[in-house]
C-alpha cells in the first residue's frame, strides 16, 4: 500500500505563495474527489484544512486553497505567514485494497 | 463542542497486546464512520483502520490485518482498537478521528502513545 507522493519540503518568504503537490494514481486521486489536506504544527494533532479537493471547513482562512488535475492534487498557501510553518499531509479514498491513504508529508518553512 | 479523547497507550513488549480507547462527545457518535490513524516518531501519518456507523464494515491497512481489530460501542460513545502480536514497527502515536464529509477526518483526538520495546 503506497502512500501518495508529496515533496519533502517547500519554503517561502512571508507574503509569498507556495504550492504543495500530492501525486497518486487512477485508483485514488485520479478517480475520486475525496481528497483532503491537513496541517500539523509540531507536537500537535493534525487539523483539517481542505476536504473534497477544494472545500474549506468553517474557520480555515481563504489563504488555503485546493485543486486537482489528473492524478495530482495541490494545496496552495497564499500570503504565507509565520504561523503556517507546519507539516502538511494530503489524503484520499482509494478503490484498491488500501481503502484510504495519506501522503508522505511536506514540511513548510517560512523564511 | 466535538471532543475525542484517546487512552490506553503504554510501553509493551514485542509480542504483547494492547487495547486503545477513544471517548467521543459533542456529536451523535452513532451517525459517523470513525477511524484510527497512527504516526511513528518523526514519521508521517498512516491510516490504520475504519469502522462504519453500526460496525458492520471494517477496513484495515495491510500491516495490521489479522493482528488488530477496530470496534465501537455506540451506547458508550466509544471507539476501540485491539492490537495483538505487537512489533517495534507499531510504535507510534495513535489518533482517533471522525470521518466527516467525503472521507475527510474532520475532528481528531490528541493521540495516545504506544511504545513497543523490550
Amino acid at each position: 500500500q503506497s502512500a501518495l507522493t508529496q515533496p519533502p519540503s517547500v519554503s517561502g518568504s512571508p507574503g509569498q505563495s507556495v504550492t504543495i503537490s500530492c501525486t497518486g494514481t487512477s485508483s485514488d486521486v485520479g478517480s475520486y474527489n475525496r481528497v483532503s489536506w491537513y496541517q500539523q504544527p509540531p507536537g500537535t494533532a493534525p487539523k483539517l484544512l481542505i476536504y473534497e479537493v477544494t472545500n474549506r471547513p468553517s474557520g480555515v482562512p481563504d489563504r488555503f486553497s485546493g485543486s486537482k488535475s489528473g492524478n495530482t492534487a495541490s494545496l496552495t498557501i497564499s500570503g504565507l505567514q509565520a504561523e503556517d510553518e507546519a507539516d502538511y499531509y494530503c489524503s484520499s479514498y482509494s478503490s484498491s485494497s488500501t481503502h484510504y491513504v495519506f501522503g508522505t508529508g511536506t514540511k513548510v518553512t517560512v523564511l | 463542542e466535538v471532543q475525542l479523547v484517546e487512552s490506553g497507550g503504554a510501553l509493551v513488549q514485542p509480542g504483547g497486546s494492547l487495547r486503545l480507547s477513544c471517548a467521543a462527545s459533542g456529536f451523535t457518535f452513532s451517525s459517523y464512520w470513525m477511524r484510527w490513524v497512527r504516526q511513528a516518531p518523526g514519521k508521517g501519518l498512516e491510516w490504520v483502520a475504519n469502522i462504519k456507523q453500526d460496525g458492520s464494515e471494517k477496513y484495515y491497512v495491510d500491516s495490521v490485518k489479522g493482528r488488530c481489530t477496530i470496534s465501537r460501542d455506540n451506547a458508550k460513545n466509544s471507539l476501540y482498537l485491539q492490537m495483538n502480536s505487537l512489533t517495534v514497527e507499531d510504535t507510534a502515536v495513535y489518533y482517533c478521528a471522525r470521518e466527516g464529509y467525503s472521507y475527510a477526518s474532520d475532528y481528531w483526538g490528541q493521540g495516545t502513545l504506544v511504545t513497543v520495546s523490550s
